[in-house]
């Protein structure tokens, strides 16, 4: 099994919302990322936990903040978004360092509208 | 610092029929890895084949097939009886062993026509 899923698939938020982004999975992995993807763009890494801590944040705003309460879930909390935050926010995970080739398994995605 | 560049943003290819998509990538690591990713229209992406660095030996899944040049720094993808299903942007990727980062390539969109 080899799925990592993603709520919600859609969400549209004005720039004073608070939202959350979830991600999950049961693959064992212990490293769990979120990307950002522009329309015809490659994913652009925000942040990477591996074995629960933070491990790479890749100078993203700070009204982008990421929490990973278990090995099995991670959140993106967006606060005071910005209309160009809009895009495909993808979560991955993989197996973290086991030895061996680490191959990232994507979920499917959240398309975020910031009106 | 690594990059992965894929020079070709589009590719046509009739079905049932070949198409290789190309992939460069710069590095001074000897122990990484490479991927092809599949990205459908608004579908999830999903790994279409892999490739150790040490292994000289070309990875092969199925109609997929890779052409690993170590000493190039090439790795292309080669899409063999191609099908309507295979359109989607094509992602190549970088990884350094033991390190949880891709560098991406700019993608390749490969239309397949009936």
């Amino acid at each position: 099994d080899t799925e990592v899923t993603q709520t919600p698939k859609h969400l549209v938020m004005g720039m004073t919302n608070k939202k959350s982004l979830k991600c999950e999975q049961h693959m064992g992995h212990r490293a769990m990322y979120w990307y950002k993807q522009k329309a015809k763009k490659p994913p652009e890494l925000m942040f990477v936990y591996s074995y629960e801590k933070l491990s790479i944040n890749e100078s993203v705003p700070s009204r982008f903040s990421p929490e990973c309460p278990n090995s099995s879930l991670l959140n993106l909390h967006l606060h005071a978004l910005q209309p160009e935050d809009s895009a495909l926010y993808l979560c991955a995970s993989s197996q973290a360092g086991t030895g061996g080739i680490d191959t990232q398994y994507f979920g499917p995605g959240t398309r975020l509208t910031v009106l | 610092a690594q990059t992965v560049t894929q020079s070709q943003p589009e590719m046509s290819v009739q079905e049932a029929e070949t198409v290789t998509l190309s992939c460069t990538y710069d590095t001074s690591e000897n122990n990484y890895y490479l991927f092809w990713y599949k990205q459908p229209p608004s579908r999830q992406m999903i790994l279409v084949i892999r490739q150790e660095a040490y292994k000289q030996q070309n990875a092969t899944e199925n109609r997929f097939s890779v052409n690993f040049q170590k000493a190039a720094k090439s790795f292309s993808l080669k899409i063999s009886d191609s099908q309507l299903g295979d359109t989607a942007m094509y992602f190549c990727a970088f990884s350094r062993y033991n390190f949880n980062k891709f560098y991406f390539g700019s993608g390749t969109k490969l239309n397949v026509k009936p």
